[in-house]
């Protein structure tokens, strides 16, 4: 079945490093494909997204990057702060109407 | 806030016993998602609906079943509870333009004891 795949699952990171988080999904079909930042006691909220017509998009510090032969999708955020810190989800959106999310990533930036 | 409003916030209950969650997606938006995520987990798909009719199934137990409303509200209904039926409960709605964000709610945390 349509399955995403991400990693690592924790992530710590000196304050002004890099960060880079990496999923794989299944579903050849699959044409959408967002990231999620969850703050503590909160929902997702939507920070970057990619279609399947693009290879790379980029947003002030956070940028994705998608290879679509090799089903691999990867979030990039640099110059890393304190505030950055939270639980990072890819998710991919399948040719059945469905918003299928990875595993999560907790990242946390040491100050 | 993302215009998604779900309760209750909170919920404790006893094994065995049945709940209902309710969402009200944002306003204009048709489809509403629900996804369950349990502690440390990720957020696993259960159902979708768009304007009153299921869309797409996950692993929905069949203790589980949910609904959309002519409102366009949905509920969720746990029956039959279990301990490791204690989650977040999230609900999402997005707009009606195929492959988009998805706006969630602050979700129900559920707790069975």
């Amino acid at each position: 079945g349509e399955n995403v795949e991400q990693h690592p699952s924790t992530l710590s990171v000196q304050e002004g490093d890099s960060a880079v988080i990496k999923c794989t999904y299944s579903d050849s079909a699959s044409n959408y494909f967002p990231w999620y930042k969850q703050e503590l006691g909160k929902g997702p909220q939507l920070i970057i997204d990619i279609r399947s017509n693009v290879g790379e998009k980029k947003d002030q510090r956070i940028a994705v990057t998608l290879n679509k032969t090799a089903k691999h999708f990867s979030l990039h955020i640099t110059e890393t702060q304190p505030e950055d810190s939270a639980v990072y989800f890819c998710a991919s959106h399948t040719g059945g109407f469905k918003t299928i999310f990875g595993a999560g990533t907790r990242l946390f930036v040491k100050a | 806030d993302s215009g998604v409003t779900q309760t209750p916030k909170h919920l404790i209950t006893a094994t065995g016993q049945r709940v209902t969650l309710r969402c009200s997606p944002r306003s204009g938006d048709l489809s509403v998602y629900w996804y369950q995520q349990s502690l440390d987990q990720g957020l696993q798909f259960l159902i979708q609906y768009y304007n009153g009719e299921e869309r797409a199934k996950g692993n929905i137990l069949e203790r589980f079943s949910a609904q959309q409303f002519p409102d366009l509200h949905s509920e969720l209904n746990l029956s039959s509870l279990e301990l490791g039926d204690s989650a977040l409960y999230f609900c999402a709605s997005k707009g009606p333009s195929g492959a988009g964000e998805l706006f969630f709610g602050e979700g129900s945390r559920l707790t069975v004891l």
